[in-house]
C-alpha cells in the first residue's frame, strides 16, 4: 500500500522560500502525476500543481509565477517550492497521489481524476 | 467557470439519510471525487469516478451525478461521519483542479 512521507521547513518570514518534499512509500513512482495541495487556516483546499514521472509540470496560474515541483525518481521523492511567500501562504500543505481513468458513458469516453494517498500535511507558518 | 459550489453546513440525525451537493460548470464534464475530513487530519478519499469507492470506505457513502451537479450521499449515517466533506472536480479550461468549498456535516 503506497504511503506518502512529507517533510519540510514550519517557520518562514516573509519573502523566503517555502520548501516540502514528500517521498513514496511502497508503490511505482510512475505513471503517476503527484501533487501539492494546501489548506488555509478553517479554510478550503486549494490545488497547487502536479509533476508526473516524466517531468511535466501543470500548475494553479493563480500560484504559478511562484512555484515550481521537481522530482527526484532514484529516491521517489517530490519537492514543492514556493517564492517570495507572504502570510497569505500560511496554511498546511499536503502532498497526494492524482490518479485518472476514463469512463464509457453512453457513447462517450469521461476521463476522472481523484487524489488518494495522501501525507500528513505540514503546518507552514509565515510570519514576520 | 472554476469553481465548485457546496453547501456550507448540513445536519442529519443518527441513522438517517443526508445527501451533499456540489455545483458547477465542469462537473457537465468530468465527475467529481469526495474527501471527507476530520479535525487535524489530512482528507481521505470517499468516492469517485462513475460508481467508485475505496476499499475501506463503508458502501453508506454512495455518488452520482446529473448536469451540473454531482451528489454524495449517506445512507445510515453514523456519528463517525460527522466532518467536513469537499468535492473535487478539473475545471473546464483542463489547466487546473478545483476543490469546493466545502460542507460541514453534523450527525445528531
Amino acid at each position: 500500500q503506497v504511503q506518502l512521507q512529507q517533510w519540510g521547513a514550519g517557520l518562514l518570514k516573509p519573502s523566503e522560500t517555502l520548501s516540502l518534499t514528500c517521498t513514496v512509500h511502497g508503490g511505482s513512482f510512475s505513471a503517476y502525476y503527484w501533487s501539492w495541495v494546501r489548506q488555509p487556516p478553517g479554510k478550503g483546499l486549494e490545488w497547487i500543481g502536479e509533476i508526473h514521472q516524466s517531468g511535466t509540470t501543470n500548475y494553479n496560474p493563480s500560484l504559478e509565477s511562484r512555484v515550481t515541483i521537481s522530482l527526484d525518481t532514484s529516491k521517489n521523492l517530490f519537492s514543492l517550492n514556493l517564492t517570495s511567500v507572504t502570510a497569505a501562504d500560511t496554511a498546511v500543505y499536503y502532498c497526494a497521489r492524482r490518479n485518472s481513468d476514463i469512463a464509457l458513458v453512453g457513447t462517450a469516453f469521461i476521463r476522472y481524476n481523484w487524489f488518494d494517498p495522501w501525507g500528513q500535511g505540514t503546518l507552514v507558518t509565515v510570519f514576520s | 467557470s472554476s469553481e465548485l459550489t457546496q453547501d456550507p453546513a448540513v445536519s442529519v440525525a443518527l441513522g438517517q439519510t443526508v445527501r451533499i451537493t456540489c455545483q458547477g460548470d465542469s462537473l457537465r464534464t468530468y465527475y467529481a471525487s469526495w474527501y471527507q475530513q476530520k479535525p487535524g487530519q489530512a482528507p481521505l478519499l470517499v468516492f469517485y469516478g462513475k460508481n467508485s469507492r475505496p476499499s475501506g470506505i463503508p458502501d453508506r457513502f454512495s455518488g452520482s451525478s446529473s448536469g451540473n451537479t454531482a451528489s454524495l450521499t449517506i445512507t445510515g449515517a453514523q456519528a463517525e461521519d460527522e466532518a467536513d466533506y469537499y468535492c473535487n472536480s478539473r475545471d473546464n479550461s483542463g489547466k487546473l483542479y478545483v476543490f469546493g468549498s466545502g460542507t460541514q456535516v453534523t450527525v445528531l
